[in-house]
């Protein structure tokens, strides 16, 4: 079965500074990839999501991922953070056979001014 | 376009009272329907996924119910609240195998 490790239960950055916040999956084939942001009491929204080919994904917001397929990793990155992004994100795995998705537990962002 | 909505979005109730937590999507048919559950610290648990009218399945053993009476509606339910079913309940769906998943707006329940 598959699985997501997010690291970093709590990530403070700069307003402006660039941001990283780090996945990492278990699965034995090609995985289906996503992150999602949820404000605070509020449902998930879709950032991205990594099904195949190009393996550096443009997502809503100015969010980009990058899959490392020799690292098991899918990273989210912004170059440059705003007081909006402050926010929880959730990195997910799915298999193309499967339907429901695994999610990691989650990475909680604080923008400082 | 597709839209989910779930309802209460909020909710307090006593122990052992029942539940019921109601989930609609729009826009689609034969959609997939899940139900989460998000407690603090610990991310997103699946509860129950359906494939179709009547089909439910059960990922974790506990105090709750799912049932889908209609194509596109998707409930939950529990005969007696415990303290430990508070917690943000979400209702999310999709289309297919392997694709994305969408959320509810969730609905907060507090047993006390």
């Amino acid at each position: 079965a598959q699985s997501v490790t997010q690291p970093d239960i709590h990530i403070t950055v700069s307003e402006g500074a660039s941001l990283e916040l780090r996945c990492n999956y278990s699965y034995g084939a090609t995985p289906y990839l996503f992150w999602y942001v949820q404000s605070p009491g509020q449902g998930l929204q879709l950032l991205l999501k990594y099904f195949s080919g190009d393996t550096l994904v443009q997502g809503i917001k100015g969010f980009e991922a990058e899959f490392k397929r020799s690292q098991s990793s899918f990273n989210l990155r912004k170059p440059s953070v705003h007081w909006s992004d402050a926010a929880e994100y959730f990195c997910a795995v799915g298999a193309s056979s499967g339907y429901a998705l695994n999610f990691g537990k989650g990475t909680s962002l604080l923008v400082t001014p | 376009s597709q839209t989910i909505h779930q309802w209460p979005a909020t909710l307090v109730q006593p122990v052992g009272s029942p539940l019921s937590l109601e989930c609609t999507v729009e826009g689609t048919s034969n959609p997939n329907l899940y139900w989460y559950r998000q407690a603090a610290g610990r991310g997103l648990q699946l509860l129950f996924y359906s494939v179709g009218i009547g089909q439910i399945s059960s990922e974790v053993p506990q105090n709750l119910s799912a049932s889908r009476p209609q194509d596109r509606q998707f409930i939950l339910s529990s005969k007696k609240l415990l303290l430990s079913d508070s917690g943000f309940y979400l209702c999310a769906w999709s289309q297919g195998s392997g694709n994305t998943i969408y959320f509810g707006e969730g609905s907060w329940l507090t047993v006390v």
